[in-house]
Formats: structure tokens, C-alpha cells, sequence
């Protein structure tokens, strides 16, 4: 069974930090999606990374996957405040998606 | 990436009742994804809804409780029956498609539906 991890659960972080979310899955896959969820709100889609090594940007958010070690990072770069959010990592198995359990990330200034 | 429109967006509902949940895609899609998020909680897939056949429901979740309809290729419905306060939560839609200007096949959501349960 695919089970999807995120670390960590919750993050508190100083405006103009770096920081990295892990996503770790239990079993080989070739797709892994990045979303970003606002209070309330549905699920925006950030990266879908398809390939080992594969490596995305966007603004101040990149993200990478790793399959031989069934990991991907989501690298949050001098952050500001419109990026709090939940951040969710899901894992393609099986024509459906696992999620892991979400990141809250909060920026303070 | 296909466009989806669900409704309601909200609703509030007296325990033992049922509520209907549409979600209308722009365009023609093979699967289409139910899932359910508890407060605070991730994403939990309730079922894949493919037109022509029954639903395929994950461990946990019986067609009784959550009868799925699938008409066409546009389009499904997600009824919560027999409700009780355990089953306030966003429930959401979702289709596999292809983005055919990046080439990615992509997982794409509806807006939601916030159920409250009374």
C-alpha cells in the first residue's frame, strides 16, 4: 500500500528564510504532485515532477524528486507572506493519488 | 488543464438527511476522483467514478453512504446520505487530464464543497 509522508507538519518561518519540505512514499512511482491549499479554499496545482531528477521553478518555490530514494523536497526561498498555506505532496499509484498529510506553512514578517 | 465546476460550494444540513454533490467538467474525461478532507485534515479518496460502470470505492467508504453516478463524460454526482456530524467536511472532485501545452498529465480539482452537519 502507498503511503505518502510529509515533514514537517507545521512550519513557522521569518519572513526572507529559506526552507525545505520533505515528502517521502513507500513505493516506486513516476509522478509526484505539488498543491497548494489557502483556508477555505480548494487546491491549487504547483509542480507535477514525472522523471528522476526532475527539477521545477516557480517564483520562489522549487521542487525536485528523487525516485531511487522515493523522496521530493519543495525548497521555499526567501519567503515572504502571501506564500502561508498548506502545502500537500501527492504521490501518483495506481491511476489514483495518495496524499501526505500537509505542511502548514506560516510566514511571519 | 480541464476546468471544473462543483456545486454547492456550501451547504448546512440536519442530521439523517442527504445531500447531492455535482462537479461538471468542461471537457471529456475517463476518471473522475471523490474525495473527502476533514478539518484540518489531508485528502481521502472516497472512490473513482468511470461512466459505464459502478464506482471503485476505497477501504472505508460503501456505496450506501456515498452513491456516486457517472452519466457521462462530463459529468458526476456524489451523494452523502443518511448524514451525521462525522460527515462534515470539504468534499472535492478531481479528473485526471492531460495539459497538453506542457505535456503533463495532471490531477485537477474542483473548488469544493464545505458540509456542515447539525
Amino acid at each position: 500500500e502507498l503511503k505518502v509522508e510529509q515533514n514537517p507538519l507545521f512550519l513557522s518561518m521569518q519572513e526572507g528564510k529559506n526552507y525545505t519540505i520533505y515528502c517521502n512514499y513507500s513505493t516506486t512511482s513516476d509522478r509526484l504532485y505539488w498543491y497548494r491549499q489557502d483556508p477555505g479554499k480548494s487546491l491549487e496545482s504547483l509542480f507535477v515532477l514525472l522523471s528522476n531528477g526532475a527539477v521545477k521553478q516557480e517564483g520562489r518555490l522549487m521542487a525536485s524528486l528523487d525516485t531511487k530514494a522515493r523522496l521530493s523536497t519543495l525548497h521555499i526561498t526567501a519567503a515572504v507572506h502571501d506564500l502561508s498555506a498548506t502545502y500537500f505532496c501527492a504521490v501518483a499509484g495506481a491511476q489514483k493519488l495518495v496524499f501526505g498529510q500537509g505542511t502548514r506553512l506560516t510566514i511571519n514578517p | 488543464s480541464a476546468v471544473i465546476s462543483q456545486k454547492p460550494s456550501r451547504d448546512i444540513c440536519q442530521r439523517g438527511t442527504s445531500l447531492t454533490i455535482q462537479c461538471q467538467v468542461d471537457s471529456q474525461v475517463t476518471m473522475m476522483f471523490w474525495y473527502r478532507q476533514q478539518p484540518g485534515q489531508s485528502l481521502t479518496l472516497i472512490a473513482t467514478a468511470n461512466q459505464g460502470s459502478e464506482a471503485t470505492y476505497e477501504s472505508g467508504f460503501v456505496i450506501d453512504k456515498f452513491p456516486i453516478s457517472r452519466p457521462n463524460l462530463t459529468f458526476s454526482t456524489l451523494t452523502v446520505s443518511n448524514m451525521s456530524p462525522e460527515d462534515s467536511s470539504i468534499y472535492l472532485c478531481s479528473v485526471h487530464d492531460r495539459d497538453s501545452h506542457l505535456a503533463n498529465y495532471g490531477y485537477t480539482f474542483g473548488s469544493g464543497t464545505r458540509l456542515t452537519v447539525v
